[in-house]
């Protein structure tokens, strides 16, 4: 069945610099990757996603890149802020599905 | 207040007892979902309900039990629970039966037993 593997679990960066989060897939048949946020005391949300028809996705400070041949996704964090402070999963299905697949977080930590 | 809102916050329980977790969401979504989430481990998906009729059952032990009354409630029911259940349990809801909706989560229920 799909894995998905999940890099660093503890990324310290510091403030105004950039973050780069990276997952990787086992299923080639994937094709819907979203990244969730979870800040403390409460549950994950969607901060942006991408499906397989395209290679980039930018929403202000954040992008999501795909590689479809490497089979690996990665999410960039520009201009980081003490806001940005939270554990991201990155996840992966077919966008027909409605089981995702789950990375084990990365917790994200903005120094000051 | 995401739009799915979970009680309790925080429950603890003796191996014992029967408690049970409530969730509720007025977002108009069609399917509602129950997650464990344990430290540094991925969501592990428990149950998923579409339109009130249970879709998935994920291999889970018969001492959770979900309860879908109608489409803007869902429970846990909670018996006889072992110390490795302990965990935060998270409810969530999406437009309808499909990822790339999007989940809408609750804040979760922390819970510990003893």
């Amino acid at each position: 069945g799909e894995n998905v593997e999940q890099h660093p679990s503890t990324l310290s960066v510091q403030e105004g610099d950039s973050a780069v989060i990276k997952c990787t897939y086992s299923d080639s048949a994937s094709n819907y990757f979203p990244w969730y946020k979870q800040e403390l005391g409460k549950g994950p949300q969607l901060i942006i996603d991408i499906r397989s028809n395209v290679g980039e996705k930018k929403d202000q400070r954040i992008a999501v890149t795909l590689n479809k041949t490497a089979k690996h996704f990665s999410l960039h964090i520009t201009e980081t802020q003490p806001e940005d402070s939270a554990v991201y999963f990155c996840a992966a299905s077919l966008n027909s599905n409605y089981q995702l697949i789950w990375g084990a977080g990365t917790k994200l930590i903005i120094k000051p | 207040e995401t739009g799915v809102t979970q009680t309790p916050r925080h429950l603890v329980m003796g191996m014992t007892n029967k408690k049970s977790l409530k969730c509720e969401q007025h977002l108009g979504h069609n399917a509602m979902y129950w997650y464990k989430q344990s430290a540094k481990k991925p969501l592990e998906l428990m149950f998923v309900y579409s339109l009130e009729e249970r879709v998935e059952n994920n291999s889970v032990p018969s001492r959770f039990s979900p309860e879908c009354p109608n489409s803007s409630h869902l429970f846990l029911h909670l018996h006889t629970l072992q110390p490795e259940d302990s965990a935060l349990y998270l409810c969530a809801s999406s437009q309808d039966l499909a990822v790339n909706y999007g989940y809408t989560f609750g804040s979760g229920t922390r819970l510990t037993v003893v």
